[in-house]
């Protein structure tokens, strides 16, 4: 069975600094890996995906992230944090060797909290 | 707007009752999944759809139907409604299977009292 684990249920960063929001997980293959944002009041928005390739994905509004086989780990990262990325970040994980349409299995979130 | 509607985006109802959620996917997306969010127990996977068939089934209970129709869109019927059953129902759509993400609708806040 696949999972993900997010180990921070909070983050606090001051602005301008640098963040990483962690992210574990397990599947049985290459995982597909996700990081979804979601706003107070919003549905999840979808930021970046590692499927293949390159072990640094790069995504929307400056986020980044890093996969580790190794390591089992898909941190998300951004070199400067914004007040505006005050919000709470989903870790996402899909095995694709389940066969079948097999469902995304998310982490339980860990809230950004950017301070002025 | 990210293309996926969900109505009502509010909900109020009694213990007991039984209501209707309604999800339009993306325009040209097959799939359909629900999810709830609770505080205590985060982004639960509930089901999914794909061109009107059951694909998966998740943590849903007995009480909870759903279904997909041929235009594509796609009810959560939720009935004998608890207090435990207060939360924000999500409804995502996607092309075909999962390898470029969902697209996330806003939502529907759920409160029964």
């Amino acid at each position: 069975a696949q999972s993900v684990a997010q180990p921070e249920d909070q983050v606090n960063v001051a602005e301008g600094n640098p963040l990483t929001v962690k992210c574990t997980y397990s599947v049985s293959g290459n995982p597909y890996l996700f990081w979804y944002v979601q706003y107070p009041n919003r549905g999840l928005q979808f930021l970046l995906k590692y499927i293949t390739g390159d072990n640094l994905v790069k995504g929307s509004y400056g986020f980044e992230a890093e996969f580790n086989k190794s390591q089992t780990s898909f941190h998300l990262k951004k070199p400067s944090a914004l007040v505006s990325d005050s919000a709470l970040y989903f870790c996402a994980v899909r095995d694709p060797y389940s066969g079948g349409y097999q469902k995304v299995t998310f982490g339980t979130g860990t809230k950004l909290q950017v301070i002025p | 707007d990210s293309g996926v509607t969900q109505t009502p985006k509010h909900l109020i109802t009694a213990t007991g009752q039984r209501v209707t959620l309604r999800c339009s996917p993306r325009s040209g997306d097959l799939s359909v999944y629900w999810y709830q969010q609770s505080l205590d127990q985060g982004l639960q996977f509930l089901i999914q759809y794909y061109n009107g068939e059951e694909r998966a089934k998740g943590n849903i209970l007995e009480r909870f139907s759903a279904q997909q129709f041929p235009d594509l869109h796609s009810e959560l019927n939720l009935s004998s409604l608890e207090l435990g059953d207060s939360a924000l129902y999500f409804c995502a759509s996607s092309v075909r299977d999962t390898n470029y993400g969902y697209t996330f609708g806003s939502g529907t806040r759920l409160t029964v009292v």
